[in-house]
């Protein structure tokens, strides 16, 4: 069963960098996701696309902060330099045939 | 400049029914599949239901199969979702979103709408 695991929350320092992560359930690490970021009270915005061999495609705007890298089934966002409006809901996303899925989506406190 | 813009939520009876639409501009409408996804208050997103570019090939959560249909006039760039036999669990703000590859029947989402609150309640 495709299934995609996101820790409830993180933290990191103004100006630092924060790494999350996605998994993905077993039997499908060769599947691409996509990430999200939701900031308080607005609606979701596309950050990028992520394929199991690293290769991303960031979306309009986003800015060179957000990274994205793979490894097995993980699926990682890496956030440099944190500034303030980087606090905010983070979901990964990924897809089958005839379904989507999203993971529980991880809060991130910027300290 | 890809813009969704959903419409068509309130606050509607349970059992009742509901008709959302979103209307998208900015790119070749029938090119692309298209969402709905909803985030009840306070929890996270949950893929409702996608469409083809064409029209065809819906898809439907568990949750909401049987209940809801998604279809779309691409004469007008309009994504419609009927909602029937509403439950108070149907409660949430429900998103209109694009399908990033064109042609594909599912895929990642690339452009989100704003969002229209739908509440279920007595």
């Amino acid at each position: 069963q495709l299934v995609l695991t996101q820790s409830p929350s993180a933290s990191a320092s103004l100006g630092a960098s924060v790494k999350l992560t996605c998994t993905l359930s077993s039997g499908h690490s060769n599947y691409a996701i996509a990430w999200h970021q939701q900031q308080p009270e607005k609606g979701p915005r596309y950050l990028m696309k992520l394929n199991s061999d690293g290769s991303h495609s960031k979306g309009d705007g986003i800015p060179d902060r957000f990274s994205g890298s793979s490894s097995g089934a993980e699926r990682y966002l890496t956030i440099s330099s944190l500034q303030s409006e980087d606090e905010a809901d983070y979901y990964c996303q990924t897809w089958g045939t005839g379904i989507q899925l999203f993971g529980g989506g991880t809060k991130l406190t910027v300290l | 400049e890809v813009q969704l813009m959903e419409s068509g939520g309130g606050l509607v009876q349970p059992g009742g029914s509901l008709r959302l639409s979103c209307a998208a501009s900015g790119f070749t409408f029938n090119n692309y599949g298209m969402s709905w996804v909803r985030q009840a208050p306070g929890q996270g997103l949950e893929w409702v239901s996608t469409i083809s570019g064409s029209g065809g090939t819906p898809n439907y959560a568990d949750s909401v199969k049987g209940r809801f249909v998604i279809f779309r006039d691409n004469s007008k760039n309009t994504l419609y979702l009927q909602m029937n036999s509403l439950r108070a669990e149907d409660t949430a703000v429900y998103y209109c979103a694009k399908i990033s590859v064109v042609g594909a029947t599912t895929g990642g989402v690339d452009y989100w709408g704003q969002g229209t609150l739908v509440t279920v309640s007595s």
